[in-house]
């Protein structure tokens, strides 16, 4: 079967820096998406991972090995605003994503 | 409008109840769907459809269907309505299919009860 695993939640400081992990078994790969939802809110496209590497965007950076099924999405100089949750989905070889649980990010000051 | 539009925002609906989901978008997107979000699962997919004039099942289509005349609207049905149908569901659009192409975008969410 599809699996996609992060951690229910994570708690972190203002101003400092987290690390969420996501590692999926997915029949096939096409490419590894982040999202961020806000409570009672759409989740909003993050980052798109297809070359293992890290790209970077402002504060938010996502890492992918694919030989490792694993990437991470790493937030720095966190601000409350960051208090979401973070979805890892993988595009699979029929092009469908397949989504995570999401972790719920809370910020403390 | 200008992205992904959803009504209504919340429904209470009686169980065995027909009950249509609208959607439109006007990114001139190719692809559309429809997701269900529950409280620790992740987005799960009811139906896709790849172009106007297809439709695909996703992960749970039981309950539901879809069609899509044309490229803006894609409406949900639930031809009759059971508790199990109580969730969030979003619909998305993305360029295409493939790739980065497939970055989705999304409604805000209709809330639905079914009691």
């Amino acid at each position: 079967g599809q699996n996609i695993d992060q951690p229910t939640e994570m708690t972190a400081t203002e101003g400092a820096i987290v690390q969420i992990n996501c590692t999926y078994q997915t029949s096939g790969f096409n490419g590894l998406f982040w999202y961020q939802q806000h409570a009672g809110e759409a989740p909003t496209f993050l980052s798109y991972n297809v070359l293992d590497g890290l790209e970077e965007k402002g504060r938010f950076s996502s890492f992918l090995s694919r030989s490792k099924g694993y990437s991470y999405l790493l937030l720095k100089e966190l601000q409350m605003k960051d208090s979401a949750s973070y979805l890892c989905a993988v595009l699979d070889s029929n092009y469908q994503l397949i989504w995570g649980a999401g972790t719920k990010l809370i910020i403390k000051p | 409008i200008a992205g992904i539009t959803q009504a209504p925002t919340s429904q209470i609906l009686a169980a065995g109840r027909r009950m249509t989901l609208r959607c439109t978008q006007d990114m001139r997107h190719n692809a559309m769907y429809w997701y269900r979000q529950d409280l620790g699962l992740g987005l799960r997919l009811i139906h896709y459809s790849n172009t106007a004039g297809t439709t695909g099942k996703g992960e749970v289509p039981d309950g539901y269907s879809v069609s899509r005349a044309n490229t803006d609207d894609f409406p949900l049905t639930l031809a009759s309505a059971v508790p199990s149908q109580t969730s969030v569901y979003f619909c998305a659009s993305s360029e295409s299919t493939s790739g980065n192409y497939n970055e989705q975008f999304f409604g805000p969410g209709t809330r639905l009860t079914v009691l």
